[in-house]
């Protein structure tokens, strides 16, 4: 069965520090991965996503994300955080049950907490 | 505006009823989802229809149940056979063939 780790829980940065998040992933092809991230209280947003192609992908708010095949990772990069950027981070793998059926399998999520 | 409603954000039922949670998308998607969400164990999938009149159990289905009679909406019913009712519930909903998810506001339920 697929799965996704992510191995920090809950990561603090300063405001302007580089960050970094990590993500590990299961599966047996190569798969679709997302980042999406959660304010509290409220639904899910996309920040960017990989399917195929340029190994580095650009999203919204200034994040990056990098798919290495050979690490099985996907790790989510931004070079300065902002205060607002403090959130629940989640890394999600595209469970591939064929076709046009996606289903996604999400990671237990990253807490981000942005010290001024 | 294009996008998810889920109504209400906040639902209070006590123990033992039933409890129907909205999802209404305008986004012309076929295929809708339903999570649910608990602290520290990120998004677990319940029930998700590719199609009007055809859904499909998720991962942790026993004690919900669904309907698709329309493409804009897939309600989520708690029964009360669901022994951990209390959780944070998403909606979400796809272009089908596309592995993108977009998501509604959310809804919490807190059964007492």
């Amino acid at each position: 069965a697929q799965s996704v780790t992510q191995p920090d829980i809950h990561i603090t940065v300063s405001e302007g520090a580089s960050l970094e998040l990590r993500c590990n992933y299961s599966y047996g092809a190569t798969p679709y991965l997302f980042w999406y991230v959660q304010s509290p209280g409220q639904g899910l947003q996309l920040l960017l996503k990989y399917f195929s192609g340029d190994t580095l992908v650009q999203g919204i708010k200034g994040f990056e994300a990098e798919f290495k095949r050979s690490q099985s990772s996907f790790n989510l990069r931004k070079p300065s955080v902002h205060w607002s950027d403090a959130a629940e981070y989640f890394c999600a793998v595209d469970a591939g049950s064929g076709g046009s059926n996606y289903k996604l399998t999400f990671g237990k999520g990253t807490l981000l907490t942005v010290n001024p | 505006d294009g996008g998810i409603t889920q109504s209400p954000k906040y639902l209070f039922r006590k123990e033992g009823q039933n409890v129907t949670l909205s999802c209404e998308q305008n986004l012309n998607h076929d295929a809708m989802y339903w999570y649910r969400q608990d602290p520290g164990q990120g998004l677990r999938l319940i029930y998700y229809s590719q199609i009007v009149n055809d859904f499909q159990k998720g991962d942790i289905a026993e004690g919900y149940s669904v309907s698709r009679e329309k493409k804009e909406s897939f309600p989520l019913t708690v029964t009360s056979a669901q022994k951990n009712p209390t959780a944070f519930y998403l909606c979400a909903s796809s272009i089908d063939g596309e592995a993108e998810q977009y998501f509604g506001p959310g809804t919490r339920l807190t059964v007492t």
